[in-house]
């Protein structure tokens, strides 16, 4: 079975500094997905940035960045020149072929002016 | 608490049938979302509930879906008549709280299949 662990409940952050939320998960799978969703107050789940195992090279979307340690089973968010819009849960999510997606319990993140 | 409990894990039916996904929340949670998820759109909301009472079912696609959350705990949502492109998993999530505070626990979805 898949676990997704995400350590820190709540997080906050300046305006404009960067920001990193952690992720690590379980599996004995070696090909899979990782994901990082933003939940705003709407309750829609956003995708932020998807990362593939096979790949080495960390994904990136503008201001969002991975840092994924396929040997340590981590796979951490990175947010650059955080905005206010940015305030809003996370939640880390793994899937892997023929299985559903897993999440982690969340990080609350704000971005304080 | 056992978590949030979807059953079934896995359904597969025909094209014109009547599907019912079944979510238990864990108890004492005040809000149920239920989400679908697809390779194509990603995850998305489809509705949610607050003590029991429908607050947006914006994102249910269209008349065949129906959802209805009788009691604190328990919840259903009904595909009628199924479509192929329904074929999807489905998710449902309780949470407490205000609106924006809570923490969002899922179930282990269900896996839809329609032929």
């Amino acid at each position: 079975a898949q676990t997704v662990t995400q350590s820190q409940p709540e997080m906050s952050v300046q305006e404009a500094e960067t920001v990193t939320l952690s992720c690590t998960y379980d599996t004995s799978e070696n090909n899979y997905y990782l994901f990082w969703y933003k939940q705003p107050p709407s309750r829609q789940m956003i995708l932020v940035i998807r990362q593939e195992a096979y790949k080495q090279q960390n994904a990136t979307e503008n201001r969002f960045s991975v840092n994924f340690q396929k040997a340590a089973k981590s796979f951490s968010l990175k947010i650059s020149d955080s905005q206010l819009g940015d305030t809003a849960m996370y939640f880390c999510a793994f899937i892997a072929a023929g299985n559903m997606l897993t999440f982690g319990g969340g990080t609350r993140l704000m971005v304080k002016p | 608490d056992a978590g949030v409990i979807q059953s079934p894990r896995h359904e597969v039916t025909e094209m014109g049938q009547e599907v019912t996904l079944r979510c238990k929340p864990i108890s004492g949670h005040d809000y149920l979302f239920w989400y679908r998820q697809t390779m194509m759109r990603g995850l998305e909301l489809l509705i949610y509930f607050n003590n029991n009472v429908p607050i947006d079912d914006s994102g249910m696609p269209e008349d065949r879906f129906s959802a209805k959350m009788p009691n604190a705990s328990f919840s259903t949502l009904k595909i009628q008549p199924s479509e192929p492109r329904d074929s999807a998993v489905y998710f449902c999530a309780s949470s407490l709280g205000t609106l924006g505070n809570e923490k969002l626990f899922f179930g282990s979805g269900t896996q839809l299949s329609v032929l």
